[in-house]
């Protein structure tokens, strides 16, 4: 079975700070890892994946994730934070399963920052 | 690459009334896609996997005969909300997956409206 936790529904940044979100997971099966932004009455956005390969990925709009495998973890990290990077930040796990691949997203954690 | 489009972007219903949703891939053809509902300051709840050609996959708790869903081409999945009721508002979201991925992408949303 396949879980996703994010650890605390609400950061608060001021600009400039470091960004910091954290996601942890369980899987059966090798897991593909996403992150996903949502900006106020928008759909989601794919910000990066880990699929294989490096664990260290990069993204858009300066985020990265690493892929640590002994944690189950994949953070999600910007150096400095932008006003524009206040939304909702959503960590999601998918595998294949039986029928195909299934996704399970996190609860979300909602990224303000501080000017 | 990658976008999905989702119409309306808003939608005001009598309650009693049907209403449909239309999710597309613009630029891949999606084997495919799937339909979540957003409540406000939550994450997504997957209610159906939409596989073209074939009947949805329903999420446990999910009405079948409310949320008609119907994948008919590859580029091409509706959600139709039959006998709209209040608590049936909400944000709906789609997304789909390329044939061979395993990235989902996200449409823009529909927020529904039932008065």
């Amino acid at each position: 079975a396949q879980s996703v936790t994010q650890l605390g529904s609400h950061v608060s940044v001021s600009e400039g700070a470091l960004v910091l979100l954290r996601c942890n997971y369980s899987s059966s099966v090798p897991p593909y890892l996403f992150w996903y932004v949502q900006y106020p009455n928008q759909g989601l956005q794919l910000l990066l994946k880990y699929t294989t390969g490096a664990t260290l990925v990069k993204g858009i709009n300066g985020f990265e994730a690493e892929f640590k495998k002994s944690e189950t973890s994949f953070h999600l990290t910007k150096p400095s934070a932008h006003m524009s990077d206040a939304a909702e930040y959503f960590c999601a796990v998918s595998a294949q399963k039986t029928g195909g691949f299934k996704t399970i997203f996190g609860a979300g954690t909602r990224l303000f920052v501080k000017a | 690459g990658a976008v999905v489009s989702q119409h309306p972007s808003r939608v005001i219903c009598k309650s009693g009334t049907s209403v449909k949703i239309e999710c597309r891939s613009l630029d891949f053809q999606a084997t495919t896609m799937f339909w979540y509902r957003q409540f406000p300051k939550q994450s997504l709840m997957l209610m159906a996997t939409s596989n073209e050609g074939s009947k949805a996959t329903y999420e446990q708790g999910v009405e079948k005969d409310k949320f008609l869903i119907n994948h008919a081409s590859l580029t091409l999945s509706t959600l139709t909300v039959t006998s709209a009721h209040p608590e049936d508002s909400s944000f709906y979201i789609c997304s789909a997956r390329p044939g061979g991925e395993n990235t989902i992408y996200f449409g823009e949303g529909s927020w529904l409206t039932v008065v």
